[in-house]
């Protein structure tokens, strides 16, 4: 089944604990990317990836990471969190950004103390 | 950067009344997707469209790009309680730029 699958689905840490959420698509896609939302703020773009080892910021990039070695995976890295990024996370994949849909990732629940 | 302004921002309805959400851009949109969320889940792609004045239908959804490629709309004839949920539109610009989305609520 094509899917793009997230891990963990909720997480609740605390300040300053360094954390991954991993994001994987089955879907042989070239462009990748994160997205945060928060209640009246929408869907907005962290970082994205037109293809391995290729990563862009997006529109709210501070205090995040991204890496992309391997096609399928694109995980995104909090080195050191802070409660202003508590936040409902998706990941999105889809051919190529222009003209395509994008498939999201089922979310991820962060909860920083 | 650039934005697409998304109204209205909440829409509580009727069962059966009919539905309608608008996206709006200051500049001209190569494209634009239409995306669903519903309640607890994630946004699911509905439709893209591209050429000007283009009109799209799916079942009780008809989607529209504006002839000026500036602005879009999605209308949802006579609603029903499995339309809940948060419209969003949204244009390619390198990275993907989001609506802040229509939350639509049916009331049974």
């Amino acid at each position: 089944e094509a899917q793009v699958t997230q891990n963990p689905r909720y997480l609740i840490t605390v300040t300053g604990k360094k954390l991954t959420v991993t994001c994987s698509q089955n879907m042989n896609h070239e462009y990748m990317s994160w997205y945060r939302q928060d209640p009246g703020l929408g869907l907005r773009q962290i970082y994205y990836s037109m293809n391995v080892e290729v990563t862009d910021k997006g529109d709210v990039p501070e205090g995040y990471k991204v890496s992309r070695k391997e096609k399928r995976n694109f995980p995104l890295i909090l080195e050191s969190p802070s409660p202003n990024q508590t936040s409902l996370y998706f990941c999105a994949s889809s051919l190529w950004v222009f003209h395509n849909e994008q498939f999201f990732g089922p979310g991820t629940r962060l909860t920083v103390l | 950067g650039q934005q697409v302004m998304q109204i209205p921002q909440y829409q509580h309805v009727q069962e059966g009344e009919d539905f309608t959400t608008y996206c709006n851009s200051s500049t001209t949109l190569s494209n634009i997707q239409w995306y669903k969320q519903r309640p607890g889940g994630h946004p699911v792609f509905l439709i893209q469209l591209v050429k000007s004045g283009e009109v799209k239908k799916q079942k009780r959804l008809t989607f529209q790009f504006g002839e000026a490629k500036k602005n879009s709309s999605l209308h949802i004839t006579a609603t029903q309680t499995t339309d809940v949920g948060t419209y969003f539109c949204a244009h390619p610009r390198g990275n993907l730029i989001f609506g802040k989305g229509t939350k639509l609520s049916v009331k049974p």
